[in-house]
């Protein structure tokens, strides 16, 4: 079966700074791989989709990179507003299904 | 708009069973697959399986299969999540969410029901 992991498991960093995440496929799952944002108490929201693609109404600050095993969130400008747990969601059916990663606690500094 | 609007929250004593209510609207009930996510106190999303309302076909996570069922009313455009033989462990806001592209199955969730939180107590 196919594992997700993700890079760090929590971070801090200032405003204005640029984050990164890290996601990885244990196998190759193309570019079959979204992002999500979950701030407390509130539902994930989705961010990336096809890897890279912003979905309508994300600021541009936020993008996505990778293909096949290793993908990467990037937040260009850190903003206060930022503040929250990311998740990647692998969604192709292979084995074992729609998974999440463990996902990423960013936080300001 | 599309809103996905869940049952309330239960309290269940270990072994009983739980079904959760998510009732769609805004959309042609039969043209999206719907997810079931699970996430328990402090925790990760954990995914549970998938429906698809136009033909009833589901697929379970093997963590789940024995004890999981999804079904629909699709005459109230409302789907259900059964889960059986209820453990402590299985606390958690329970959501449904729905994939965003009509009649794809590979494609990511983009709406969420508000969450039903189960809690299994004795």
């Amino acid at each position: 079966d196919i594992q997700m992991t993700q890079s760090p498991s929590s971070l801090s960093a200032s405003v204005g700074d640029r984050v990164t995440i890290t996601c990885r496929a244990s196998q190759g799952i193309r570019n079959y791989l979204a992002w999500y944002q979950q701030k407390p108490g509130k539902v994930p929201k989705l961010l990336i989709y096809s890897a890279s693609t912003l979905q309508s109404g994300v600021p541009s600050r936020f993008s996505g990179s990778g293909s096949g095993t290793d993908f990467t969130l990037t937040i260009s400008s850190l903003q206060p507003e930022d503040v929250a747990t990311y998740y990647c969601h692998k969604y192709n059916g292979a084995p074992p299904g729609y998974i999440f990663g463990p996902g990423t606690k960013l936080e300001i500094k | 708009q599309v809103q996905l609007v869940q049952s309330g929250d239960e309290v269940k004593r270990p072994g009983a069973s739980v079904t959760v209510s998510c009732k769609t609207s805004g959309y042609t009930f039969t043209d999206y697959y719907l997810h079931w996510v699970r996430q328990a106190p402090g925790q990760g999303l954990e995914w549970l399986g998938w429906m698809n309302p136009k033909t009833r076909a589901t697929h379970y996570a093997h963590q789940f299969q024995g004890r999981v069922t999804m079904t629909k009313n699709t005459s109230i455009s409302t789907a259900y999540l059964e889960l059986t033989g209820l453990k402590p462990d299985d606390t958690a806001v329970f959501y449904c969410a729905r994939v965003g592209a009509a009649l794809l199955l590979e494609w990511p969730i983009d709406y969420w029901g508000q969450g039903t939180l189960v809690t299994v107590s004795s």
